[in-house]
């Protein structure tokens, strides 16, 4: 089984509905971030945490909200989805010592009409 | 603006040349890692090289670090189809989690 998995990997919703994102991980790892990726371009960071009490914001946090229930539950949340929302999501994990290498989820396309 | 960028953000080989791709950075560095990214999936990390470190040798990869030049170059030897695929740099600043470049894109021709 992967050892980061994102639910669901394909979403079509419509612009002003509320989406969760879920991501869950068995890799034991404290620290866990949202990423985006739009066609051709890279990652930017929506939101992250280093363990459940610890959210912290990332460069592109508006309009995302996060939770994170359990050591290995982070889910990511848009309230009133719009089009500009449309991309490739990915969850990732890291443990709490360095250098911090980081394990991908497989992604979830998302894409708002 | 991005920490690490990569260039070229294309590259075209054939089967069994070497594809090397660069990548530059603004701030000073913890350690920089390198991602591969085949089409619409997750990330897969290949490699890390510390700030102290100068050269590390991983398989075919063969990556190297410049830090007064804030500067690192990703080299895949005797590549494959298989290597096709977007390749990503990513500087850990210290500042509690990594950014990642926007990446070069490789197509190895069979």
């Amino acid at each position: 089984d992967a050892d980061v998995t994102q639910t669901p990997r394909n979403r079509i919703t419509k612009t002003g509905k509320r989406i969760m994102l879920e991501c869950s991980q068995t890799k034991g790892h404290d620290r866990m971030y949202w990423y985006r990726q739009d066609p051709g371009l890279g990652l930017r960071l929506i939101y992250y945490s280093f363990d459940v009490k610890d959210i912290n914001k990332g460069e592109i946090s508006d309009g995302y909200s996060v939770s994170r229930q359990a050591q290995a539950k982070f889910s990511l949340s848009l309230e009133s989805a719009i089009p500009n929302q449309t991309a490739l999501y990915f969850c990732a994990t890291s443990d709490n010592t360095g250098p911090y290498e980081q394990y991908f989820g497989p992604g979830t396309r998302l894409t708002v009409t | 603006s991005q920490q690490g960028e990569e260039d070229p953000q294309a590259l075209s080989i054939q089967e069994g040349e070497n594809a090397t791709m660069n990548c530059s950075y603004k701030t000073s560095i913890n350690n920089l890692q390198w991602y591969r990214q085949n089409s619409g999936r997750g990330l897969v990390h290949l490699i890390l090289i510390r700030s102290n470190e100068r050269e590390k040798h991983s398989g075919r990869l063969r990556v190297t670090l410049d830090t007064s030049k804030k500067s690192s170059s990703l080299l895949i030897t005797a590549s494959r189809a298989a290597d096709t695929a977007s390749y990503f740099c990513a500087t850990d600043t210290g500042r509690r989690a990594l950014t990642f470049g926007s990446g070069t894109r490789l197509q190895v021709q069979p």
